[in-house]
């Protein structure tokens, strides 16, 4: 199943590091999803993207940038983040307008910040 | 507040048995409802939409009651491959922005 893929899978980082997480969806959707899955927590939306335009953005700090340069791409970009940052971040993408609006989720971006 | 809540778990049963999952929310104006399934340490997948007027799709239904607020997942004949943790999920629409709300999950253990 390669509807939702994410790149990388899994990632090691420094606090004083820079890097992005990739995302890319191949379902013809318009609206992107960044959400965090930390252990014993939910799942935390933090933005959502409809056709390019970020209509959603709960609370997330400014460590963490998201950028969606079209409705197949979406970037979560990462900076000087803190070891309670580390957890699994998961992109899922919808087709708004129409149905339910039911999630088709990507399988995550294991991240470890040391 | 919008919140999803489910039963804690874990549930531990053997082949063959029915299990039931229930879940509440507590935005009233929450629109559409899904149950998904996380495997370990993978993503969460669409297991199925839940309907108003109750769905069927193979050994699991799903049922919905706005009134109560209260989503409900059935198994029957259970498998070992259903051993997961199963999200209920609520999806709330309105202002031009619409959020998933997930639940916590409730984990399943098939036993041989």
């Amino acid at each position: 199943e390669t509807g939702v893929t994410q790149t990388p899978r899994h990632l090691v980082m420094g606090m004083t590091n820079k890097k992005s997480l990739k995302c890319e969806q191949h379902l013809g959707h318009n609206a992107m999803y960044w959400y965090k899955q930390s252990a014993k927590k939910p799942l935390e939306l933090m933005f959502v993207y409809n056709f390019k335009e970020q209509t959603e953005n709960n609370s997330v700090p400014s460590r963490f940038s998201p950028e969606c340069p079209n409705s197949s791409h979406l970037f979560l970009h990462l900076h000087t983040l803190q070891p309670e940052d580390s957890a699994l971040y998961l992109c899922a993408s919808s087709q708004e307008g129409q149905g339910i609006g039911e999630q088709y989720f990507g399988p995550g971006t294991r991240l470890t910040v040391t | 507040r919008k919140e999803v809540e489910q039963d804690p778990g874990p549930f531990n049963v053997p082949e063959g048995a029915t299990v039931a999952f229930n879940c509440t929310y507590s935005n009233s104006a929450s629109q559409s409802f899904f149950w998904y399934r996380q495997d370990c340490r993978k993503e969460p997948k669409l297991l199925m939409s839940v309907y108003s007027s109750g769905n069927e799709d193979g050994r699991f239904t799903a049922q919905l009651n706005r009134a109560s607020q209260y989503i409900s997942l059935l198994i029957r004949d259970s498998k070992l491959s259903d051993s997961a943790t199963y999200l209920c999920v609520v999806r709330y629409s309105g202002a031009g922005s619409y959020q998933l709300t997930f639940g916590k999950g409730t984990k399943l253990s098939v036993i041989p």
